[in-house]
């Protein structure tokens, strides 16, 4: 099965701050990698998928690059609403479609 | 709207069973792939289930294979997993998802509520 590492797991961050949380895969998926955000008690909302491609109605300041087994999730100037745990999960080929562990994106 | 509605979850002692459901509304339902989520409690999601659109194909995570089985019913816009022989490990909020298969792939959108599975003595 195809492994997925988030790093950092946790980030503490300000309001306006660029947040980059990283994923690599422990094979090759070619842009098979979607991001996720989910909120406490929430369902997890898809972000970014394709590695690049942007949800219907996601701000633009979200943006996914990465090819291969390195991918990046970018928060161009983080608002306060998107304090929350990322996740990335692969779809490579036939599942099983594995998650990162999680980012915990904290204010500091 | 696009909506998906989970219920079935509760408390089961272990060894137990449990059918959760998902409702599906504001879409073809019969043209999407489905797929169940789950999150225990304070961890990370684990993809568990995932099952074609016509319903003949399936796919189950090792860690629950022989004993969950996903089936749909695309008559009545609905999704199911059928839970044997529950775990203590196996309580988690579990998540029903459409899942969109595109030529970069699949991810999945919505996402249900969830419905708390509880397994316990």
């Amino acid at each position: 099965d195809i492994q997925m590492t988030q790093s950092p797991s946790s980030l503490s961050a300000s309001v306006g701050d660029r947040v980059t949380i990283t994923c690599r895969a422990s094979q090759t998926i070619s842009s098979y990698l979607n991001w996720y955000q989910q909120k406490p008690g929430k369902a997890p909302k898809l972000l970014i998928y394709a590695a690049s491609s942007l949800q219907s109605g996601v701000p633009s300041r979200f943006s996914g690059r990465g090819f291969g087994t390195d991918f990046t999730l970018t928060i161009s100037s983080l608002q306060p609403e998107d304090f929350a745990t990322y996740y990335c999960q692969q779809s490579y080929s036939t599942p099983p479609y594995t998650f990162g562990q999680g980012t915990k994106l904290e204010i500091k | 709207q696009v909506q998906l509605v989970e219920s079935g979850g509760g408390l089961v002692k272990p060894g137990g069973s449990l059918r959760l459901s998902c409702a599906a509304s504001g879409f073809t339902f019969s043209n999407y792939y489905m797929s169940w989520i789950r999150q225990a409690p304070g961890k990370g999601l684990e993809w568990i289930s995932y099952i074609s659109n016509s319903g003949t194909t399936l796919y189950h995570a090792d860690s629950v294979k022989g004993r969950f089985t996903i089936s749909r019913d695309n008559a009545k816009n609905s999704l199911y997993l059928q839970m044997n022989s529950l775990r203590v490990e196996d309580t988690a909020v579990y998540y029903c998802a459409r899942a969109t298969v595109g030529g970069t792939g699949k991810w999945f959108d919505p996402w249900g509520q969830g419905t708390l599975v509880t397994v316990s003595s």
